[in-house]
């Protein structure tokens, strides 16, 4: 069984970094099969899609261009994990952001993490 | 980026009814469709990929179809526990997109 957790802070100050971190337990970051994704959801966007990170015998990126330049999505092979970086974030970067797994372009986001509350406040 | 419109934003309905769901793309997006059910306070939960595949563990009450750019969710006999915002996907293009939501309320 996939589980994805996630981990960091809930508040932001404006124009500073938001990081987060998703714990894959059941299924490896380094799978050739699966790709891992950052999802965010707020009641003015809906749910957007930010981007992903996947390796195919190496490792690629996928990021959506309503936040390419500020984003980062990196794996850490050696704890099972994959990161979100945020960077100059405004109040409407505040919403839950989510972590995800697809396995692939027809299989749909399978395994969700528990989602994060990051408000963006002085 | 591929537009996703869902019809309706709202809907109810009583335990035993049919409902469905529409989602248009606008654009060809051959069939890589996504439906996903969020309960409030929780993360969303895949129900249908690939337009009418059912992912496992999801009951059979549930159902895609999809018909050009037009795709429909249909859930046959309401269950108290289905009351809930409804999300459709585009996985054809980045980026993936979704629709604005449906929520299901009860009657």
């Amino acid at each position: 069984q996939v589980q994805l957790q996630q981990s960091g802070p809930g508040l932001v100050k404006p124009s500073q970094t938001l990081s987060l971190t998703c714990a894959i337990s059941g299924d490896s970051v380094s799978s050739n099969n699966a790709a891992w994704n950052w999802i965010r959801q707020s009641p003015s966007r809906g749910l957007e899609w930010l981007g992903r990170t996947y390796y195919r015998s190496k490792w690629y990126n996928d990021n959506a261009v309503s936040v390419k330049g500020r984003i980062t999505i990196n794996p850490d092979t050696s704890k099972n994990q994959f990161s979100l970086q945020l960077n100059s974030v405004t109040p409407e970067d505040t919403a839950v952001y989510y972590c995800a797994r697809d396995r692939a372009k027809a299989g749909g986001l399978d395994y969700w993490g528990q989602g994060t509350l990051v408000t963006v406040s002085s | 980026d591929i537009q996703m419109t869902q019809s309706p934003s709202s809907l109810s309905a009583s335990v035993g009814d049919r409902v469905t769901i529409t989602c248009r793309s606008s654009q060809s997006i051959a069939g890589y469709l996504n439906w996903y059910q969020q309960i409030p306070g929780t993360a969303p939960k895949l129900l249908i990929y690939a337009a009418s595949s059912l992912q496992s563990g999801v009951p059979s009450r549930f159902s895609g179809s999809a018909s050009g750019t037009d795709f429909t969710l249909t859930i046959s006999s309401l269950h108290p526990e289905d009351f809930a915002s409804y999300y459709c996907q585009q996985t054809y293009s980045m980026p993936y997109t979704f629709g604005q939501g449906t929520k299901l309320e009860i009657k």
